[in-house]
């Protein structure tokens, strides 16, 4: 399979607890985006990444919240102290930056729930 | 990005034609038009995108009069597998394409047999 894929798709956590997220987005794909959904609607921008370089943040992140993507491959999303509020889907998409193409491909996401 | 407004649902049955339109006032002129589609428990998958007039690809077309402040996402002969929401989406791609995709809402189109 050489799509954007994620893991672990489901995580069940206790509040208080930290947290981390696995993305691995399509080879050569030099950006890497991170999006949240809660039920009912569409996903928000958290970060997105160009190579190693993170390049915009949401305000959406809070402190608790941190991501890295260090050789320019795969990122990680890392959740600190969670909270019952950070229950939703994380989704991680990337893109090949050629010009004005730039679709998203998107992973199938990972559910946190926060307990 | 510009905000878009859509219809928050619509029914459909298998076969029929299905147009889900989306509004955008304020576009700008360095602004196209997407459209994704999402399944439960799957990311959104891009379906397509237009400037002006007409596109059309495999899975869809896309109608964008001459103002562009509206534009018809035009699903031909429905199946039941086409059960998703559809996301209109308008931003500057510009050089390097959008950073960020900024979603509402959507549409949540139901198929009935």
């Amino acid at each position: 399979d050489t799509g954007v894929s994620q893991n672990p798709r489901h995580k069940i956590t206790k509040r208080g607890q930290n947290v981390t997220f696995r993305c691995d987005p399509i080879s050569e794909h030099n950006r890497l985006y991170w999006y949240r959904q809660t039920l009912g609607q569409g996903p928000e921008f958290l970060t997105y990444f160009q190579n190693e370089a993170q390049l915009e943040k949401s305000r959406l992140l809070s402190d608790r919240f941190s991501a890295e993507r260090p050789k320019g491959s795969f990122s990680t999303l890392e959740i600190q102290r969670t909270e019952q509020g950070d229950s939703a889907m994380y989704l991680c998409a990337s893109s090949f930056v050629l010009g004005s193409d730039n679709e998203q491909f998107f992973g199938p996401g990972t559910r946190l729930t926060v307990l | 990005l510009a905000k878009t407004t859509q219809p928050i649902s619509m029914d459909s049955y298998e076969g029929q034609e299905v147009n889900i339109t989306c509004s955008h006032n304020n576009i700008a002129t360095n602004d196209y038009i997407t459209w994704y589609q999402q399944f439960p428990s799957q990311g959104p998958r891009f379906i397509i995108q237009g400037y002006k007039t007409k596109v059309t690809n495999e899975v869809a077309s896309l109608f964008i009069p001459a103002d562009r402040k509206s534009s018809t996402l035009s699903l031909p002969r429905v199946s039941l597998s086409d059960t998703a929401v559809y996301y209109c989406l308008v931003g500057d791609i510009g050089s390097g394409g959008y950073n960020k995709l900024i979603f509402g809402a959507g549409t949540r189109l139901a198929v009935h047999p």
